[in-house]
């Protein structure tokens, strides 16, 4: 089993659309988790860090559920700009990141 | 976040060669972490940097081919050696800092090598 898994999608959506990805994590000692941004030919952006009590930052919303071993990231009134491959990335301890293959996300006028 | 600067941006290079690629930080950091992402691939973990030591690698990858300097809390090289089409790929550094009341890590632009 992968360590972090992702659908690698593309989503194809309008925009002004609601969209919402998860990935689910392997390592139950994972300790912290973020969603990064990675643009064609870019290097990878940190977006958003992802809590246990969930958090909001404008219209990304990221959720955690340790139970269940999976991130959400929400991203609401979709805009041309967000059109980018979304990692999900888990930190399991000693500073190392894990990180997931992406979702491709293509948002159209 | 800090200004993470890399050279080169992009080589192409024959195989045998080898190629030192470097990585500036705007302000004095712990941590500094290489990344190799292949086509189509996520990001995979090459090595620690650890200033005063030698890197710490990660399974898969050795000294031998990926030398690492670190001489100081601002600077890293990774050296790709011997080169072969395989080792076509982006190669990333990376720092550890704050992000938000977690400790993450923050990309430099990467170099793109291409091997012929």
């Amino acid at each position: 089993r992968k360590e972090v898994e992702q659908d690698p999608g593309p989503f194809n959506v309008p925009e002004g659309a609601t969209v919402a990805f998860n990935c689910t994590y392997s390592n139950s000692a994972s300790q912290s988790f973020f969603w990064y941004r990675q643009d064609c030919r870019k290097e990878p952006k940190l977006l958003m860090s992802v809590y246990s009590s969930g958090n909001e930052d404008g219209r990304f919303t990221a959720q955690l559920n340790r139970a269940s071993q999976y991130i959400s990231l929400l991203i609401r009134d979709s805009k041309l700009s967000d059109s980018a491959t979304y990692l999900c990335v888990v930190n399991a301890g000693y500073s190392t990141l894990t990180f997931g293959k992406g979702t491709m996300l293509l948002v159209s006028p | 976040s800090a200004v993470i600067s890399q050279k080169p941006s992009r080589d192409i290079c024959q195989r045998g060669t080898s190629l030192t690629i470097q990585c500036q930080v705007d302000s004095q950091v712990t941590m500094m972490f290489w990344y190799r992402q292949q086509p189509g691939q996520s990001l995979t973990l090459i090595a620690t940097a650890n200033q005063g030591s030698e890197a710490t690698y990660e399974s898969g990858f050795v000294i031998d081919k990926f030398p690492i300097s670190r001489p100081n809390l601002t600077f890293s090289t990774l050296t790709v050696s011997n080169m072969s089409p395989e080792d076509s790929s982006i190669y990333l550094c990376s720092v550890g800092l704050a992000g938000g009341l977690q400790e993450t890590q923050y990309f430099g632009p990467g170099t793109r090598l291409l091997v012929l």
